[in-house]
């Protein structure tokens, strides 16, 4: 059965302090995985696609990679404003994406 | 940008109303789909829609059914309200397939009484 996986739960950091998050995975056939970002009580905004193992993408302190089993979401010298909860998807064979149940990070000043 | 909007942010209903959660989408995106979301599990499937008058159930459809009469715009339509339907409701779109980011809007928070 296709399955995301996502660790922690939940997250607290110190600003500055950096760390990852963690996105396991267990589809046939990965076309894509999707990262969001989601503040409370909005909806998802989207980040990052990967598409194949190897690949990475960044976006501001924000930095995903892939592999054959999972992704992660690297977060360097976090601000306060990076509190959210990130969620990942992963695409497999049809229209539908697989969602992980987030990770809800927060960074304390 | 893509920007999708949903009738309401709020809404607050009776056990066995009839319910309409409305979404519309200004790119042209030929995917739409609707999710509930709550805490601790992940978005949810409800339906989508990949063109006009074109519906494929998701992974929760039981409940609920779909209306799409125009490209731009995608309705969720609860026939008669449970208290188990209390829920963030989300809407997405997204190109064909190949193209499949989803863009998402802001949500509705519906608490059924």
């Amino acid at each position: 059965e296709d399955q995301v996986t996502q660790s922690p739960e939940a997250l607290r950091l110190q600003e500055g302090e950096s760390s990852s998050l963690n996105c396991s995975y267990t589809v046939s056939g990965l076309r894509g995985l999707f990262w969001y970002r989601q503040d409370p009580g909005k909806g998802p905004e989207f980040l990052f696609t990967l598409y194949s193992a190897g690949e990475e993408k960044e976006k501001e302190r924000l930095k995903a990679t892939l592999t054959k089993k999972e992704s992660f979401l690297h977060i360097t010298a976090p601000k306060p404003e990076d509190s959210a909860t990130y969620l990942c998807a992963v695409q497999a064979r049809s229209y539908q994406l697989i969602w992980g149940a987030g990770t809800k990070l927060i960074i304390k000043p | 940008d893509v920007k999708v909007t949903q009738s309401s942010r709020y809404l607050v209903k009776r056990t066995g109303e009839k319910v309409f959660l409305e979404c519309v989408q200004d790119m042209d995106h030929e995917n739409m789909f609707w999710y509930r979301q709550d805490p601790g599990l992940g978005l949810r499937l409800i339906y989508f829609s990949y063109d006009v008058k074109m519906k494929e159930k998701g992974d929760i459809p039981e409940g609920y059914s779909v209306s799409r009469e125009k490209k731009e715009r995608f309705s969720l339509i609860l026939e008669s309200a449970s208290t188990n339907q209390t829920s963030m409701y989300l809407c997405a779109s997204s190109l064909p397939q190949g193209q499949e980011t989803q863009y998402f809007g802001p949500g509705t928070r519906l608490l059924v009484l």
